[in-house]
């Protein structure tokens, strides 16, 4: 089946740092989407890309759907203290958001 | 706030019993997808329902089934439970390319 492997599995950085994370694909998706899941909740989107090639900002944050639909990254700037958590890529290759897979995350520690 | 609502939040049942967990969806969301997340995992796919059909499983034995109901909630019964089957299970309800997410509940099998 489709596998996703995204990575870093961890990161630890200052405030104001920059997050860079990326996410491949075994399997082509039309599909790419950006997820945050803090404690004791679901996932909660973040960013989705419709488009190869496509690159979409949602305040500090920003994603690339990769030109060979096989990859995605995800970009945080001037990272915050509130950005602590987990974010996932996922991915689906019909028009049905709830068929996706996952990738198994990465968990992002912001120190003040 | 997804207005995606699940209970009970957290359970413990013992190796081969059976659970039935409850997922309420948005009014307007006419499919519901359940997700199994293990521990330091991302969510899998276990099925969808639409319009109270299945609509397509993931790679989950039968023991998995679920329901969905005219009033958008829905259920997931996991039978003959299995230690593997400790895990959070998430439902998400939407339409097409939209899914929004539950709390989840926490499945502890001992």
């Amino acid at each position: 089946g489709q596998q996703l492997n995204q990575s870093p599995q961890s990161m630890f950085i200052q405030e104001g740092e920059d997050v860079s994370m990326n996410c491949t694909s075994s399997s082509i998706f039309n599909t790419w989407l950006w997820y945050k899941q803090d404690p004791g909740e679901g996932p909660v989107l973040l960013i989705a890309l419709y488009k190869a090639g496509e690159l979409t900002s949602n305040g500090r944050l920003t994603a690339q759907f990769g030109t060979t639909r096989k990859d995605s990254f995800l970009n945080i700037s001037a990272s915050i203290p509130s950005d602590v958590g987990i974010y996932f890529c996922a991915g689906y290759y019909n028009t049905n958001a709830g068929k996706s897979t996952f990738g198994d995350g990465t968990t992002l520690t912001v120190k003040p | 706030e997804t207005g995606v609502t699940q209970s009970p939040t957290h359970l413990i049942k013992t190796r081969g019993q059976q659970v039935t967990l409850r997922c309420s969806s948005q009014s307007g969301h006419n499919t519901v997808s359940w997700y199994q997340q293990a521990l330091g995992q991302g969510p899998q796919f276990i099925f969808q329902y639409y319009r109270e059909e299945e609509n397509g499983r993931g790679n989950f034995p039968p023991r998995f089934s679920g329901l969905q109901f005219p009033n958008y909630s829905s259920e997931l019964n996991v039978n003959a439970l299995e230690l593997d089957d400790s895990a959070l299970y998430l439902c998400a309800s939407g339409a097409e390319d939209e899914q929004y997410f539950g709390p989840g509940t926490r499945l502890t099998v001992t």
